[in-house]
């Protein structure tokens, strides 16, 4: 079946513009992901959607982001004026209830260019 | 103390090398752990859940050592195609939560 996408794959914007990142999980899939991967880091948790619960955003870096998650499916994280710190591939991620492991399907990633 | 930390590499091996991979975790509450694989400008895979009892995949073998908060992955007979990046991952809590990835240890194996 179809896997996690993400659109767009590259972003280039200016700095102070703001920015929506899309991402479509598995269908079926309760939980969702994002996360962020600068060049030459570890993965860096930002938020975390489970169904209906209130979302865990404990790691979004600033007030200039946010997430939603409509419908309990699609997902956008918005980036308000835009930082050239902001730069990294924008990594999302779905997990199902019926799998026996946490294990967490990842999609191909935004990547992001802030110039 | 980082929460996963790795080795970065990169660790050069010819084909048909062994190879092994550690890792370490902070939070002695950790409830699960995995290696993860990242090819390059790809995004991440799970490779493998890594048991209490250790347990092997194939070429791939995962250890755990719960009291010295310390995680393995080794590789027999590496293949060309295993040149890529492991990710040691652990979940603080079992089920549904957040996980924390190591930065990752390169592997580049050569003809």
């Amino acid at each position: 079946g179809a896997g996690v996408s993400q659109s767009p794959s590259n972003k280039v914007t200016e700095k102070g513009k703001d920015v929506e990142l899309r991402c479509d999980p598995i269908s079926g899939h309760t939980a969702l992901y994002w996360y962020r991967q600068s060049l030459g880091q570890g993965l860096e948790f930002l938020i975390y959607f489970q169904g209906n619960s209130a979302p865990d955003k404990s790691g979004l870096p600033s007030d200039r982001f946010s997430a939603e998650r409509t419908g309990g499916s699609v997902s956008t994280l918005t980036i308000q004026r835009t930082q050239q710190e902001d730069s990294a591939v924008y990594l999302c991620a779905s997990s199902s209830p019926w799998e026996a492991s946490d294990t967490q399907y990842f999609g191909p990633g935004t990547r992001l260019t802030v110039l | 103390r980082k929460e996963v930390e790795q080795d970065p590499g990169p660790f050069n091996v010819p084909e048909g090398a062994t190879v092994a991979f550690n890792c370490t975790y902070s939070n002695s509450a950790s409830q699960s752990f995995f290696w993860y694989r990242q090819d390059c400008r790809k995004e991440p895979k799970l490779l493998m859940s890594v048991y209490s009892s250790g347990n092997e995949d194939g070429r791939f073998t995962a250890q755990l050592n719960r009291a010295s908060q310390y995680i393995s992955l080794l590789i027999r007979d590496s293949k060309l195609s295993d040149s890529a990046t492991y990710l040691c991952v652990v979940n603080k809590a079992s089920g549904y939560s957040t996980l924390t990835f190591g930065k990752g240890t390169m592997l580049l194996v050569s003809p």
